[in-house]
């Protein structure tokens, strides 16, 4: 079975502070994908990346960057110059790569409150 | 496009009430997807389509039902409404490899 932890509950820090939100998921599958989500305070989920086991290069987006380390297991989500609109809840989720499995097994969440 | 569609946005039912989410996507994705939503637990899989006419449980499908007579809609049915299906319920849809593209959610509350 596929589990995803995402250990820290909430997260505050003052606007501008970098900020790494944790992921640590556990599969014995050696093909699959590993998901970030984001879930504003308007509700909706916003994909942020996706990323394949195959592939542990790094990769970074503006302020996002990603670091997949399959050694740990962890898939770590930074954000450099936090603003008070990244504040929400963020989601670490995996999903297996075999044909018919349509399973993303998610994280609880991790609630990151920007503080202006 | 309108992306993924659901309605209604908010719901209140009173035990054993039934109900059908409705769920409508406009970009020919052939796969749509139940989650549920609740504190604590991030979200959970109720039931899945990988395409028209197929359909398949995921992690808590009991006390739903689903069909799939259409690409675009995914209809989810409450038959007898429990205070344990009081959640925030997503539908997604995706296509081929992509990754899942979610709607804005409902949000349901048994009584």
């Amino acid at each position: 079975a596929q589990k995803v932890t995402q250990a820290q509950t909430e997260i505050s820090v003052v606007e501008k502070e970098d900020v790494t939100l944790d992921c640590v998921y556990e599969t014995r599958d050696t093909t699959y994908y590993l998901f970030w989500y984001k879930q504003p305070p308007s509700g909706e989920l916003v994909f942020l990346i996706r990323r394949n086991s195959f592939d542990e290069q790094n990769e970074i987006s503006g302020r996002y960057s990603w670091n997949f380390q399959k050694s740990t297991s962890s898939f770590n989500f930074t954000i450099t110059a936090s603003q008070v609109v990244d504040s929400a809840v963020y989601f670490c989720a995996l999903k297996l790569s075999n044909f018919g499995n349509e399973k993303l097994t998610f994280g609880t969440g991790t609630r990151l409150t920007i503080i202006p | 496009n309108a992306g993924v569609t659901q309605t209604p946005k908010f719901q209140v039912l009173k035990t054993g009430q039934s109900m059908t989410l409705q769920c409508a996507q406009d970009m020919n994705h052939e796969y749509m997807s139940w989650y549920r939503q609740d504190p604590g637990m991030g979200l959970r899989l109720i039931h899945y389509s990988v395409g028209a006419g197929i359909t398949d449980q995921g992690e808590v499908p009991n006390g739903y039902n689903v069909s799939r007579s259409t690409t675009e809609d995914f209809p989810l049915r409450l038959l007898s409404a429990a205070p344990s299906q009081t959640s925030v319920y997503f539908c997604a849809s995706r296509l081929d490899n992509s990754p899942l593209h979610f709607g804005n959610g409902t949000r349901l509350t048994v009584t």
